[in-house]
Order: C-alpha cells, then sequence, then structure tokens
C-alpha cells in the first residue's frame, strides 16, 4: 500500500519569505500522480500543483515549485514570496491510475507572519 | 464552469439515524470519488464512481455506501450513524480524459455531527 508523510506538523514563515514543506511518499508502482492541495479554514480544498512521476522537470505555478526526486520518493513544495492568503493546511498527496484514489499525508499547517 | 457541489453544508443527526449526501460534479466529470476528514484520522479514502460503477472502496464499514446517477451526480450514504461518524466529507471529481485526467476537484464538503 501506498504511504504518504509529511515530517512537518506545523511551519511558519515571515510574509514575503520563502518557504519549503517537505512530503515523502513510498510506492512500489512506477507511473503514478503527485499533488499539494491546500485547505484554508474555509475547508475548501484546493489544488496548487500537480507532479506526473514520468516527468523529470519539476512542476511549477507562479509562485509555488516543486522539487521531485523520484529515488528517493521525496516531494517539497517550496512558496516563494508567502503572503498571508498563502496561511492553510497543506497535504501532500499520491495518486495512480490502478487504485483510482489520493493517499494523502497528515498536513502542514502553514502559518504566514506579517 | 460551476465547481463541485456538496449539499447539505451542514448536518445534526442522533446516534442510530441515516444520513445522505449529495454531490454534483463539474459538468462533464464522470469520476466522482467521496473521502472522510476527522482530526484524528485525518483524510480518509471511501469510495470512488464512474459511470455508476463503483471502481474501489476504502476501508470503511458497510454502514457507509454510495452511489452513481446517470448524469454523474452521486450520493453517499450512511445507516445506524455512530459518534465516531462526526467528520467533515468531501466529494471531488475528475475528469477522465484529457489535460485535466487524474485532477480531483474538491467540493467546499458536509459536516456531519452525531449526538
Amino acid at each position: 500500500a501506498q504511504t504518504v508523510t509529511q515530517s512537518q506538523p506545523e511551519m511558519s514563515v515571515q510574509e514575503a519569505e520563502t518557504v519549503t514543506l517537505s512530503c515523502t511518499y513510498d510506492t512500489s508502482e512506477s507511473d503514478y500522480y503527485l499533488f499539494w492541495y491546500k485547505q484554508p479554514p474555509s475547508r475548501q480544498m484546493i489544488l496548487v500543483i500537480r507532479q506526473e512521476a514520468y516527468k523529470q522537470q519539476n512542476a511549477t505555478e507562479n509562485r509555488f515549485s516543486v522539487n521531485f526526486q523520484k529515488a528517493a520518493k521525496s516531494f517539497s513544495l517550496k512558496i516563494s514570496d508567502s503572503q498571508l492568503g498563502d496561511a492553510a493546511m497543506y497535504f501532500c498527496a499520491y495518486f495512480s491510475g490502478g487504485n483510482e484514489k489520493l493517499t494523502f499525508g497528515t498536513g502542514t499547517r502553514l502559518t504566514i507572519i506579517p | 464552469k460551476a465547481g463541485v457541489t456538496q449539499t447539505p453544508r451542514y448536518l445534526i443527526k442522533t446516534r442510530g439515524q441515516q444520513v445522505t449526501l449529495s454531490c454534483s460534479p463539474i459538468s462533464g466529470h464522470r469520476s466522482v470519488s467521496w473521502y472522510q476528514q476527522t482530526p484524528g484520522q485525518g483524510l480518509q479514502f471511501l469510495f470512488e464512481y464512474f459511470s455508476e460503477t463503483q471502481r474501489n472502496k476504502g476501508n470503511f464499514p458497510g454502514r457507509f455506501s454510495g452511489r452513481q446517477f446517470s448524469n454523474s451526480r452521486s450520493e453517499m450514504n450512511v445507516s445506524t450513524l455512530e459518534l465516531g461518524d462526526s467528520a467533515l466529507y468531501l466529494c471531488a471529481s475528475s475528469a477522465w480524459q484529457g489535460p485535466a485526467k487524474n485532477i480531483q476537484y474538491f467540493g467546499a464538503g458536509t459536516r456531519l455531527s452525531v449526538l
């Protein structure tokens, strides 16, 4: 079974600074997807970024980028120029077509300090 | 395009009752998944439907069931409610083809409280 581990329950960063959230996963499959979702206090789960395992290039979405290390099974999220609106729970998630389900980590609560 | 719509947003039930939650996916999406979120267990997969067929089921008791209709709308039902069923229930839909395939888009959730 696949597992996803987020070892940082809480993180904080000064506004406008850069922060990196860590995620590791375990799988025996070669074809899968990795995601970062954010869940603000409104509870709506919002997609931040997606990485396909077969792509070597790290995904980027504006201020959000990932460091995908397939051999090490590591998938970290870097948030540049942090903004107050980035405050949320961030979940790392794994998906494979064979299971048709997302497996989530336990989440990292990110606080932005003004 | 409208997003994933879940109704109701809040529910209060008592032990032993049953409850039905509804989910309308994004137009054109044929896959609908359900997740339970609790402070203790985190986010756990309940089941996934595609074209009215359940393709995968999580490790939940038989009291939890679901179905999908021909218009891709989905419902989940919990019978004989227990206190531990209190949770946020999230529904997600995804496209079955195209560049956004396998991206799950979530609704705002239904907060169920069992008293």
